[in-house]
């Protein structure tokens, strides 16, 4: 399969902070989604992102397919953007399913 | 629009007893993934269908999982007989193929315990 790694495993976050998740991928891929999992276990659609750059609101993603990397920044942080991320990706070869990285444990404090 | 529907929502059964988890996906989506995600392993892929036929079934873990779809509107995951170690929560997803474009979606998923 492919290796999808996510850093940092762990994150502590004042509220108002900003930060920067990164996802690499050890091979070229088709697609690539952002998920937060919030506290209840439902995973959220934040981006779908095979390359480029997209914004929503506070949130950003870019994603460089060429050096196999994407990265989710969050600014202005606030407590209901504690959870789990996860980045996902779908390989160019092989069944379409997404695999996933291990996510990163976001605590945003107040 | 409705996403992506799964019941129940919680189960809690003995072991050697038949599970049945169902999913309806999003209306007009092509293809259907079930997920499961535990602490040891995270989340990973048991069974895909594209147009209601099995695509790939590699995930799943043994005989004892089967995996249904037989319209579009409907999907089901059987496990029987049941083991503890089958406790985890399970998801199901939904997208639409279209030309390389292959968003998913994902329902709230199905917290199996097994005691």
């Amino acid at each position: 399969g492919i290796q999808v790694e996510q850093s940092p495993p762990d994150l502590i976050l004042q509220e108002g902070a900003n930060s920067t998740l990164r996802c690499n991928f050890s091979d070229s891929v088709n697609n690539l989604q952002w998920f937060h999992q919030n506290p209840w276990g439902q995973l959220i659609n934040l981006f779908y992102i095979p390359s480029g750059t997209k914004q929503n609101g506070r949130l950003s993603a870019t994603t460089v397919a060429t050096e196999r990397y994407s990265l989710l920044y969050i600014s202005s942080s606030q407590t209901t953007d504690s959870g789990v991320y996860f980045c996902a990706v779908e390989r160019q070869t092989g069944a379409n399913n997404l695999f996933f990285g291990t996510g990163t444990r976001l605590t945003v404090i107040p | 629009d409705a996403g992506v529907i799964q019941s129940p929502r919680h189960e809690v059964t003995e072991m050697g007893q038949e599970v049945t988890l169902r999913c309806k996906p999003i209306s007009g989506h092509n293809s259907l993934f079930w997920y499961r995600q535990t602490m040891m392993r995270g989340l990973e892929l048991l069974i895909y269908f594209n147009n209601n036929v099995p695509i790939d079934d590699s995930g799943m873990p043994e005989d004892r999982f089967s995996a249904k779809m037989p319209n579009a509107s409907f999907s089901t995951l059987k496990i029987q007989p049941s083991e503890p170690r089958d406790s985890a929560v399970y998801f199901c997803a939904s997208s639409l193929e279209l030309a390389g474009f292959n968003e998913q979606y994902f329902g709230p998923g199905t917290r199996l315990t097994v005691t």
